[in-house]
Formats: structure tokens, sequence, C-alpha cells
């Protein structure tokens, strides 16, 4: 069973400033099978990225996904007071086909 | 325009069975690629992935849960049913149905329902 595990737990940062958060696999993932999603409160999660670094649809273009293998990077390029949210990464494979990481919250400064 | 809804009891007490229903429209669960999944999330906790249910039917399961849990589908109806038997309060939280699309360039949970809370207690 793939393990996915995030990093940091919580990372704290000020409106325009760059993100940077990690999802490290326990085993090889095949990129097409990554997704990136956002959660904020109260809400459902939405799909950000998916094949590891395509955007999902109208999603804006500072977000970027990139990685491979077992190590896999979401940047927000400039923060916007709108992403202020929990992010979780997502791989889906053979057994079990689907697998979250425990996400990674960014809060404001 | 895809969306989901989940249905079903907002309380439920331990040792209980739990039933949940989701609606769904448009997509057909019999077309080629589509499935639905079922993800919890506890209160102040990260997602968990329950069961899947694809187009030809196949079903796959958390390993961890898979002795409680059954899904199944309506295609006429379009819905799918999640059951989790043997209610405990540690279950409690908010559980959503996803549209997974698997095509030759996106595999992803890109659709999801608003979700319902879930809590078991006496």
């Amino acid at each position: 069973e793939i393990v996915l595990t995030q990093s940091p737990g919580t990372l704290s940062l000020s409106p325009g400033e760059r993100a940077t958060l990690s999802c490290r696999a326990s085993q090889s993932v095949s990129s097409s099978y990554l997704a990136w999603y956002q959660q904020k409160l109260g809400q459902a999660p939405r799909l950000l990225i998916y094949g590891a670094s395509s955007r999902a649809t109208g999603i804006p273009d500072r977000f970027s996904g990139s990685g491979s293998g077992t190590d896999f990077t979401l940047t927000i390029s400039r923060l916007e007071p709108e992403d202020f949210a929990v992010y979780y990464c997502q791989q889906y494979g053979s057994s079990p086909p689907v697998t979250f990481g425990g996400g990674t919250k960014v809060e404001i400064k | 325009q895809i969306t989901l809804k989940e249905s079903g009891p907002t309380l439920v007490k331990p040792t209980q069975t739990l039933t949940l229903t989701c609606a769904f429209s448009g997509f057909s669960l019999s077309t080629n690629g589509m499935a639905v999944a079922w993800i919890r999330q506890p209160p102040g906790k990260a997602l968990e992935w329950l069961a899947i249910i694809y187009w030809d039917d196949d079903k796959r399961y958390s390993p961890s849960l898979k002795s409680r849990l059954i899904v199944t589908r309506d295609t006429s109806k379009n819905q799918v049913v999640l059951t989790m038997t043997n209610m405990d309060p540690v279950d409690t939280a908010t559980f959503y149905c996803a549209h997974l699309t698997s095509n030759a360039t996106m595999v992803a949970l890109d659709y999801w329902g608003q979700g319902t809370l879930v809590t078991v207690s006496s």
C-alpha cells in the first residue's frame, strides 16, 4: 500500500508570498496518477492539479505542480487571500486504488 | 454539467448500519472510464478513501474497512449506495461521494458532492 506523506503540516505565509508544498510517496507513483486538491473550511475538496502538473479547468496559473517518482510538489507562486486553505495530494493505483496524503494547511502569517 | 449529492441519516447509534446514497447527474456510470468513489473526513482530520465502484461494476474497498463496507449502483436511477456496518463513534465524519474520470489524459476525482455529516452517538 502506497503511503503519501505531506510536509510541512502547516505553512504560515503572507499574501503575495510563494508557497511550496511537498508530497512524498512510499513507493514510486506514476505521474499520470498524482493529483492535488484544495479544501476550504466547510467545503468539499476541489481538484487543482492532475497528472502531477496539469491544471484542472478554471484553476489559476499561479498554481503549478511538478515532480515524479516519489517526490511531488505543489507551488503557489503568489498567495492570494482565497488560497489560504488545506491542500491534499492523492494517488491512484492498483491496491488500494485511491490514497490521500495527510494534508498541508496554508495559513495567514 | 456533473453534479453529485449525498443523502442519508445525520445520526446513527453505535453498532447500527449506515446507508448513504449518492445521487448524480451529468454522466452515466455505465460509460467506460467512469467511477464513483466514497471518501470520509472526521472533523478536523484528513480525507480517507473508503470505496470505489467502476463503470463495469468492479468494486474496490479500503483494506482497513473492507469487512464493513459494501458499495452498489443503480444505473437506472443514477445512484450509488454505500453501506457501512457496525458503526462506532470514531466513524463520525463528513462523507463525500466523488466522480472519478479515468482516461488517456486524466485520472482524478474531478467532481465532488457537498458532503453529509454523520454523527455516531447513542
